[in-house]
């Protein structure tokens, strides 16, 4: 079946590291996405991977993918407080067809 | 120069009213989808286009009928607006094979039901 799960909250420190997980179900999935949505607003795509690379940097957002557990990270450096927001997971199981999207995880950061 | 445009973007009703949102974009793709997040921010796909014809049709209530008069609009219709309506839905749209499959989001349209 086709299920994402991530955790709904996580708190941090501006300054800390923020990781967010994620597991999915469908391992056929050919990409695997990182969206933010600030309050209000509508959503912005943070970051992907390949279903065939298990990291990708991008300044400070590190993405790891592990395809045995069928789980996705995104690590966040040197949070800073513009950085709380909603962050869903997504993945696509082939071209054309539509995102399937975790329950989002409420980044809150604190000065 | 947005990319992909959404009206209105809040739109508040009493309950048993009709009612639309359009949805535009400038980006040349061929598929385009509406997607509902309701008030726990979970997002589900509603409705998918390619090229003006329907792909997917998620277990969406019949009175929600989407409707592409081209490729580059997607228009949803409502007829007789139930509370459990209340959302915010959003258009976007993508180009299969190009950018990572890269889907581009509206900005959203907040429906209110009375």
């Amino acid at each position: 079946g086709e299920d994402v799960e991530q955790s709904l909250f996580l708190s941090v420190r501006e300054g800390d590291s923020s990781v967010i997980n994620c597991t999915y179900t469908d391992s056929s999935s050919t990409y695997l996405y990182w969206y933010k949505q600030e309050p209000g607003a509508g959503l912005q795509l943070l970051t992907y991977i390949f279903s065939n690379m298990d990291m990708k940097q991008d300044q400070r957002l590190t993405v790891l993918l592990n395809k045995k557990d069928k789980h996705l990270s995104l690590r966040i450096a040197d949070t800073q407080t513009g950085d709380s927001a909603i962050y869903f997971c997504a993945e696509n199981l082939q071209a054309g067809t539509a995102l399937i999207f975790g329950k989002g995880t409420t980044l809150s950061v604190s000065s | 120069d947005t990319a992909v445009s959404q009206t209105p973007k809040y739109l508040v009703t009493q309950m048993g009213n009709d009612k639309s949102i359009k949805c535009e974009q400038n980006l040349g793709h061929d598929t385009m989808y509406w997607y509902k997040q309701d008030s726990k921010k979970f997002l589900k796909i509603m409705f998918s286009y390619n090229n003006k014809e329907l792909i997917i049709n998620e277990t969406v209530p019949n009175r929600f009928s989407p409707k592409s008069p081209d490729k580059a609009h997607l228009n949803l219709h409502i007829n007789s607006l139930e509370l459990g309506d209340s959302a915010v839905y959003f258009c976007a749209s993508s180009e299969p094979g190009v950018s990572y499959n890269e889907q581009f989001f509206g900005p959203g349209t907040r429906l209110t039901v009375l």
